[in-house]
């Protein structure tokens, strides 16, 4: 069974940089996979940040971006700010019409 | 503006059945593949199936193989999650999601508790 791994916290100071990443239990995550990035905080909804990689959904601050690092899938927040704390999760699409979450980040800004 | 309804959530005894519902509006619903996505408690989401624009194609994560069943009615822009065989790792708030890959937008979700 696919595992789509993702780093179980980060801690990031206010106005400062983090970079969450999805990968593969086995084998590499290429832009083949159509990574997409989603936020939640706790009881809420999730809302789509990134799709396709690195393109931005409507609205989203351009703070978040998306991109391929290595191996992995990643979600660069650049200049975090206190409401950015929240889960991030990842998406990977594995093909046949099955797609697999990441096992999501808690992003902590302090 | 999307919006995403969901009903039908509810206390369901193991071995029940729920159906679940997600009025669409503010999009055209037909060309949209749709997703269910769920969570359960304090615990990370989880794709649980989708359907394709005219229901020729549905995909379901293996734990719901056999037992849930997704359909969609394009006139009433309503889509559908049938429940059957339920079981109590499938309590969960399920969310209803424009999209396949990517979730274009999302509701706020239906909580099923099974017990």
């Amino acid at each position: 069974q696919t595992v789509v791994t993702q780093e179980p916290s980060f801690s990031v100071s206010p106005g400062g940089t983090v970079t969450l990443t999805c990968g593969l239990s086995s084998g590499s995550v290429s832009t083949t996979y159509y990574p997409s990035w989603y936020q939640q905080t706790p009881g809420q909804a999730p809302r789509t940040l990134i799709y396709n990689t690195s393109i931005p959904s409507s609205g989203i601050p351009d703070r978040f971006s998306g991109s391929i690092l290595g191996n992995k899938a990643a979600l660069t927040i650049t200049g975090a700010q206190a409401d950015d704390e929240s889960d991030y999760y990842c998406v990977l699409y594995l093909g046949s019409g099955i797609s697999v979450f990441g096992t999501g980040t808690r992003v902590t800004v302090l | 503006e999307v919006q995403l309804v969901e009903s039908g959530g509810g206390l369901a005894p193991p071995g029940g059945s729920r159906r679940l519902t997600c009025a669409a509006s503010g999009f055209t619903f037909g060309p949209y593949w749709m997703s269910w996505v769920r969570q359960a408690p304090g615990k990370g989401l989880e794709w649980v199936a989708n359907i394709n624009e005219d229901a020729s194609e549905k995909y379901y994560v293996d734990s719901a193989k056999g037992r849930f069943t997704l359909s969609r009615d394009n006139v009433k822009n309503l889509l559908y999650l049938h429940m059957n065989s339920l079981r109590a790792e499938d309590t969960a708030v399920y969310y209803c999601a424009k999209g396949r890959t990517p979730i274009y937008a999302w509701g706020q979700g239906t909580l099923v508790t099974v017990s």
